[in-house]
């Protein structure tokens, strides 16, 4: 069974300065995707970025991107130039490749943005 | 994008009576949806995989007798809390999933519905 661990329930940071995020998981399998979504206060689930396994390089998105670290299966979000806008809970979330397979989520991480 | 309504976004009932709760992709086929319930401030826990057509998959402790979930429709499937006691009040949201071979790469999620029960 896949699970994923997100290590930091509360995190900090000021408008304008750079948070990370923490997440490792765990699995025996080698295909799989990595996401982070973001809950705001509407509590409607926002993806905000997503990760191959396969694919060596670390997703971008604008003010976010990913250290994707496979050997160590961790896979951490930074987030630049934080912004209020950015204060909701974070979830990491993995899936296997298969039809049959389910998202598992973390635990997730609340983000607050202060000015 | 893809969209996934779900509704209602908020119902309070009585305890004893049943609430059901939809969840449509309004454009594409969703070949399998999924039910989550989540607590405040927890995260999301899966209650059930539904697959069109067939019978759903309910996760270990989830009574299936309760939460009766159907998915007739490729792009309709609904959560029906039976008989919903005060311990059923949540946050129940849903994920589909369409049918592309890469089709985990996005899952899309409804808008939650909350659920209170007096």
């Amino acid at each position: 069974a896949q699970t994923v661990t997100q290590s930091q329930p509360e995190m900090s940071v000021q408008e304008a300065e750079t948070v990370t995020l923490s997440c490792t998981y765990d699995t025996s399998e080698n295909n799989y995707y990595l996401f982070w979504y973001k809950q705001p206060p509407s509590r409607q689930m926002i993806l905000v970025i997503r990760q191959e396994a396969y694919k060596q390089q670390n997703a971008t998105e604008n003010r976010f991107s990913v250290n994707f670290q496979k050997a160590a299966k961790s896979f951490s979000l930074k987030i630049s130039d934080s912004q209020l806008g950015d204060t909701a809970m974070y979830f990491c979330a993995f899936i296997l490749t298969g039809t049959a397979s389910k998202l598992t989520f973390g635990t997730g991480t609340r983000l607050q943005v202060t000015l | 994008g893809a969209v996934v309504s779900q509704h209602p976004s908020r119902v309070i009932c009585k305890s004893g009576t049943s609430v059901k709760i939809e969840c449509r992709s309004l454009d594409f086929q969703a070949t399998t949806m999924f039910w989550y319930r989540q607590f405040p401030k927890q995260s999301l826990m899966l209650m059930a995989t539904s697959n069109e057509g067939s019978k759903a998959t309910y996760e270990q402790g989830v009574e299936k007798d309760k939460f009766l979930i159907n998915h007739a429709s490729l792009t309709l499937s609904t959560l029906t809390v039976t008989s919903a006691h005060p311990e059923d009040s949540s946050f129940y949201i849903c994920s589909a999933r369409g049918l592309s071979q890469k089709a985990n790469e996005k899952l899309f999620f409804g808008s939650g519905t909350q659920l209170s029960v007096l």
